[in-house]
């Protein structure tokens, strides 16, 4: 199993660019989220999926899109880039949502 | 916004020490309470996921207790050893969301 794999690892961007970062699982998890990190802070919840089709919104959504057409991959979309979604994103996946998460290595995106 | 408090922010102590933590969180709402361990260049690699209140869990020389009517959850590591060193974050679940405390970094020196 790769468990969680996340693309790319290092992403720099100019400003209103935009950009999709791609997360997979092999696990069959049916929930999964991204989060970013930012120094000074706990991961903060961006989007999160309870099963293929399905998405919502977590605490800090604006500025990012997600889909979820197969349970395996949950793609991070941001729309037209700002230097203050500088931050490492990870992606997560799990079982169910009140079970153990399993962290993608994260990609660390600097916007210029 | 929800509120996840961890402390100390940081943690030194000898190897052999016995030491603990502590994660408060809202007492309502209240779903699942996870701990994870971080180490540098890694990303976070669960512990436990507590869910019911008087929970106690343990994992080798790590344990962890969880209050949820008073919201609070200890996380203990006895005899710390230097691969021990990480940032333990603890992440409050309402159901679908996650709010992540910003972690208590330990280091152990030999």
């Amino acid at each position: 199993n790769a468990g969680v794999t996340q693309t790319p690892k290092f992403q720099v961007l100019k400003t209103g660019q935009s950009m999709t970062l791609q997360c997979a699982q092999d696990m069959n998890h049916e929930y999964m989220s991204w989060y970013r990190q930012d120094p000074g802070m706990g991961l903060r919840l961006i989007h999160y999926s309870v099963g293929a089709g399905i998405t919502d919104q977590g605490e800090v959504p604006n500025g990012y899109n997600v889909s979820r057409s197969t349970t395996e991959d949950f793609p991070l979309r941001l729309l037209s880039a700002a230097p203050s979604q500088t931050s490492v994103y990870f992606c997560a996946s799990s079982y169910r949502d009140n079970y153990e998460q399993y962290f993608g290595p994260g990609t660390r995106l600097t916007v210029t | 916004i929800l509120n996840v408090e961890q402390s100390p922010q940081s943690l030194h102590v000898q190897e052999g020490d016995s030491t603990n933590f502590t994660c408060s969180f809202p007492s309502s709402n209240f779903y699942a309470l996870h701990w994870y361990r971080w180490e540098t260049a890694k990303s976070p690699e669960a512990l436990f996921v507590m869910t019911l209140n008087g929970d106690e869990k343990k994992k080798g020389r790590i344990s962890a207790t969880l209050n949820t009517k008073e919201g609070y959850s200890y996380l203990y590591i006895k005899g710390s050893q230097p691969e021990d060193s990480a940032t333990y974050l603890c992440a409050f679940n309402t159901g679908n969301q996650f709010y992540f405390g910003t972690g208590t970094s330990l280091t152990v020196i030999p």
